[in-house]
């Protein structure tokens, strides 16, 4: 069974640019969360899709925004990129329970210069 | 709100000695309790969980922990440390307000000396 694919890997933009992230969640599951990893603020949870419809999110500003669609793939964006928006991307799928795993892809690094 | 707690950054172990990485969380209601590990330039990989049930939980590559409600605990152990454990540890909880999010520790960065 593949797993949670991220692309792309690692990426790099300037301030003031936008910027989409994709991911791919395991086949089945439904949800599709995102979390931001930096050194500084550690592991931040975005927001957490489930059959198309954004059921959480964090406490990010409107910048970023995300979406799923009806193949459970999701996307997320951030406009106007600031420096600090330098990160790790981690996107995981789930079953949709609280109690199921979330299984973790390997991120998408995302530099802004 | 809910939060986690990782005592330590970096924990440092001769190798087949003792692994204990520690985490508390603060919640009247236990949470589901997670371990995950992350080596480098990799995503995260789920060690163990807690849901319901037995309070000591098994998990892969020989680590386990045991959920204590009295200390709002799940510290994580390992009876014998090898060299591939060296990588970042987090703990994590999902808080039971059907909110599905990960609330992560800061994370405890396991060394483990030849």
């Amino acid at each position: 069974k593949a797993g949670v694919t991220q692309t792309p890997r690692y990426l790099i933009k300037t301030r003031g640019q936008q910027v989409t992230l994709s991911c791919s969640p395991i086949s089945g599951h439904r949800s599709v969360s995102w979390y931001q990893q930096t050194p500084g603020q550690g592991l931040q949870f975005l927001f957490e899709y489930f059959s198309e419809t954004q059921r959480n999110k964090g406490n990010f500003p409107g910048r970023f925004s995300g979406r799923q669609f009806s193949n459970s793939r999701s996307e997320m964006n951030v406009s106007t990129l600031e420096l600090g928006d330098s990160a790790l991307y981690l996107c995981a799928s789930s079953g949709g329970d609280s109690y199921n795993e979330q299984f973790f892809g390997p991120g998408t690094r995302l530099t802004v210069l | 709100a809910q939060s986690v707690t990782q005592l330590g950054s970096h924990v440092s172990v001769s190798e087949g000695a003792l692994v204990l990485l520690r985490c508390n969380y603060s919640s009247s209601v236990p949470p589901y309790l997670f371990w995950y590990v992350q080596y480098p330039n990799q995503g995260l990989q789920l060690l163990l969980k807690y849901t319901t049930g037995a309070t000591l939980v098994k998990g892969i590559n020989g680590f386990e922990a045991e959920f204590k409600k009295s200390e709002t605990s799940f510290h994580l152990t390992k009876p014998s440390a090898h060299m591939s454990d060296a990588a970042e540890y987090f703990c994590a909880v999902i808080p039971m307000d059907s909110s599905y999010k990960l609330i992560f520790g800061s994370g405890t960065r396991l060394l483990v000396r030849p």
